[in-house]
């Protein structure tokens, strides 16, 4: 089944502690994104990728990093993770960006106390 | 810059009543629009696209079409169901955004019986 698989799917956690969100997709998808989705802003743009060792920040890259060594993967990492940090995070991939759409994972709720 | 803005929610309708969510755009170039839906718990799905003037987008029952000169993707249904109980969202994204995805705030839907 074509699918982007994100972990954990919750996570509470102190500030500080260092984290990662895992994201995976199986469709050999050349573009991945994170998105943060907070009430009454939508969805904004953490950090995307073209390609393989290909990274740019969006809209919101403050307090996070990410890498792209694999295709498939795309991981998320909080090095401090801050209250302001909490928030819905959604990983996405497509063949390429622009006119394709985009494949959602399920979503990862991070509150950090 | 690059923006997607969409009318303010929560909208709630009867069964078989026809809707409408707004949106309009501000973007350099040429952009490709899209709507996705966000059901309960899940992540984003795409419900529908155009990537040029004029182009007509459908699914579902849904449409919208990429008017370029209101810069607006209004979203309709002519006759909306419960199961069209969900989030909305208008987006838009582009080669001269620099291959990043701008989505509006979400438009929540619920359909009443």
């Amino acid at each position: 089944e074509a699918q982007v698989t994100q972990n954990p799917r919750y996570l509470i956690t102190v500030t500080g502690k260092k984290l990662t969100v895992t994201c995976s997709q199986n469709m050999n998808h050349e573009y991945m994104s994170w998105y943060r989705q907070d009430p009454g802003l939508g969805l904004r743009q953490i950090y995307y990728s073209m390609n393989v060792e290909v990274t740019d920040k969006g809209d919101v890259p403050e307090g996070y990093k990410v890498s792209r060594k694999e295709k498939r993967n795309f991981p998320l990492i909080l090095e401090s993770p801050s209250p302001n940090q909490t928030s819905l995070y959604f990983c996405a991939s497509s063949f390429r960006m622009n006119h394709n759409e985009q494949f959602f994972g399920p979503g990862t709720r991070l509150t950090v106390l | 810059g690059n923006s997607v803005t969409q009318m303010e929610g929560p909208v709630t309708l009867s069964e078989e009543a026809f809707l409408t969510i707004n949106c309009t755009y501000t973007a350099t170039g040429y952009p490709s629009l899209f709507w996705y839906v966000q059901y309960p718990g899940e992540g984003l799905q795409l419900l529908l696209k155009a990537t040029k003037a004029d182009d007509k987008g459908s699914n579902k029952g849904f449409e919208a079409t990429y008017r370029k000169e209101t810069t607006s993707f209004h979203l309709e249904k002519g006759s909306v169901q419960v199961s069209d109980s969900a989030v909305y969202f208008c987006a838009l994204s582009s080669a001269n955004t620099g291959n990043q995805f701008y989505f509006g705030t979400g438009t929540s839907l619920t359909v009443i019986p």
